[in-house]
């Protein structure tokens, strides 16, 4: 299993441009997160899938967007990039096994200028 | 509101045991997980507490307290390769899920 895959590793965007974070589970995992992390602060939630078809609003969701069509895929659309989505994002997923401890992908170092 | 706090920074000496405490305020609560993130790098999850008590785990255990708001990470015999982040996080269960409230995270330093 690959787990959990980000692409792309880096980017870089300018103000106003539009992106998606691709982000693909191999695990049957039911449940999928996107969160961003700023320097030094903890991770936040913008947006999370409880199945395909079905996601709800995290903390931070302005200027995001995603969709759900298959379990396996969960992308974050950015439609007008500003600077303060300067972040690195990570994507997760779960499945209820007495926990629903998330399983993080690697990371997209974002940098909007 | 939600709310979780942990010290920013923390160092210690490789051999050692060091304790991360985390102070938590949120509704609907579900348990408390601990993740460690090396720089650069993605959480990876350590412990999860629902119950009040003690999780041991090889080197490291964690504590929770749920009438107090509290959990603790402990490590012992500490290694290099522990310096890390640890993210202390609240989990509210909604929609059969668990949303997690992160910290801003513990920086471990651990120095021969």
């Amino acid at each position: 299993n690959a787990g959990v895959t980000q692409t792309p590793k880096f980017r870089i965007l300018k103000i106003g441009q539009s992106m998606t974070l691709q982000c693909t589970q191999d695990m049957n995992h039911n449940y999928m997160y996107w969160y961003r992390q700023d320097p030094g602060m903890g991770l936040k939630l913008i947006y999370y899938s409880v199945g395909a078809g079905i996601t709800d609003k995290g903390e931070v969701p302005n200027g995001y967007n995603v969709s759900r069509s298959t379990t396996e895929d969960f992308p974050l659309r950015l439609e007008l990039a500003a600077p303060s989505q300067t972040s690195v994002y990570f994507c997760a997923s779960s499945y209820f096994q007495g926990t629903y401890e998330q399983y993080f992908g690697p990371g997209t170092r974002l940098t909007v200028t | 509101g939600q709310n979780i706090d942990q010290p920013t920074e923390m160092t210690a000496t490789e051999g050692a045991i060091v304790q991360i405490n985390c102070t938590y305020q949120t509704s609907g609560f579900n348990g408390l997980f601990w993740y460690q993130q090396h720089a650069g790098e993605a959480p990876t999850f350590l412990s999860y507490n629902v119950l009040d008590g003690l999780e041991e785990k090889g080197r490291f255990s964690s504590f929770l307290s749920r009438s107090k708001g509290y959990s603790y990470l402990l490590l012992k015999e500490l290694q290099m390769k522990d310096s890390a982040s640890y993210l202390c996080a609240g989990a509210i269960l909604k929609n059969n899920t668990d949303k997690l409230i992160f910290g801003t995270g513990t920086r471990l330093q651990v120095f021969p």
